[in-house]
């Protein structure tokens, strides 16, 4: 049982690039997350997911984008990558408002 | 949406030590949770508890929902409990059309020996 995994654990882009950071949860969760955190700071949501096809922005979501084709899967998107994005990722899941588990976590560093 | 507010933002404290950290939040909840990141970044789950209180060895938490707050309280601190304790919430609040969950800002706390 491997909980919510983060896929890559790290990267670096040059600015302009895109990448795409896989979550995977093998828990039937229906919601998914994608937070970033910056150093000194708490954990800011960029979008979410409440279920298969159904996705929703938080309070950062300018510059990201999202897809949730499969129940197990959270796809994050940066399709123009900027030095503001340097940050680390986070990944989690919950059945509705139940406990989340979170991912370890992506390290991105565009330069 | 709705707001979370931790106390005190860093707290120092000598091997041994007691502790209480403090989680507000401005609306209702459908769950509160607590986190300790560890100084390698991992997010591990503390606490899940809405309301009530639970413990877990010198670890316990209360949540008291209708007054809109959560206390994590850390006895006989160690070095090991050194990092950042999160409190995040589960709510609705603000009109939005599904929950999600916010964190508060976070209490950084350090444990020298």
């Amino acid at each position: 049982n491997a909980g919510v995994t983060q896929t890559p654990k790290f990267r670096v882009l040059k600015t302009g690039q895109s990448m795409t950071l896989l979550c995977a949860q093998d828990m039937n969760h229906e919601y998914m997350y994608w937070y970033r955190q910056d150093p000194g700071m708490g954990l800011r949501l960029i979008h979410y997911s409440v279920g298969e096809g159904t996705t929703a922005k938080g309070e950062v979501p300018d510059g990201y984008n999202v897809s949730r084709l499969k129940k197990q899967n959270f796809l994050l998107g940066l399709e123009s990558a900027a030095p503001s994005q340097t940050s680390v990722y986070f990944c989690a899941s919950s059945y509705d408002w139940g406990e989340a588990f979170f991912g370890q976590g992506t390290r991105l560093t565009v330069v | 949406g709705i707001q979370v507010e931790q106390s005190p933002p860093d707290l120092i404290l000598q091997e041994g030590a007691n502790s209480t950290l403090r989680c507000n939040f401005s609306d209702s909840v459908n769950n509160l949770q607590w986190f300790h990141q560890n100084p390698w970044g991992q997010l591990i789950n503390l606490f899940y508890i809405p309301s009530g209180t639970k413990q877990n060895g010198r670890l316990s938490a209360t949540t008291v929902a209708t007054e809109r707050y959560s206390l994590l309280y850390i006895s006989s601190s160690q070095t090991t409990d050194s990092g950042v304790y999160f409190c995040a919430v589960f709510s609705n609040a603000g009109g939005t059309s599904y929950g999600k969950l916010t964190f508060g800002q976070g209490t950084i706390l350090t444990v020298h020996p």
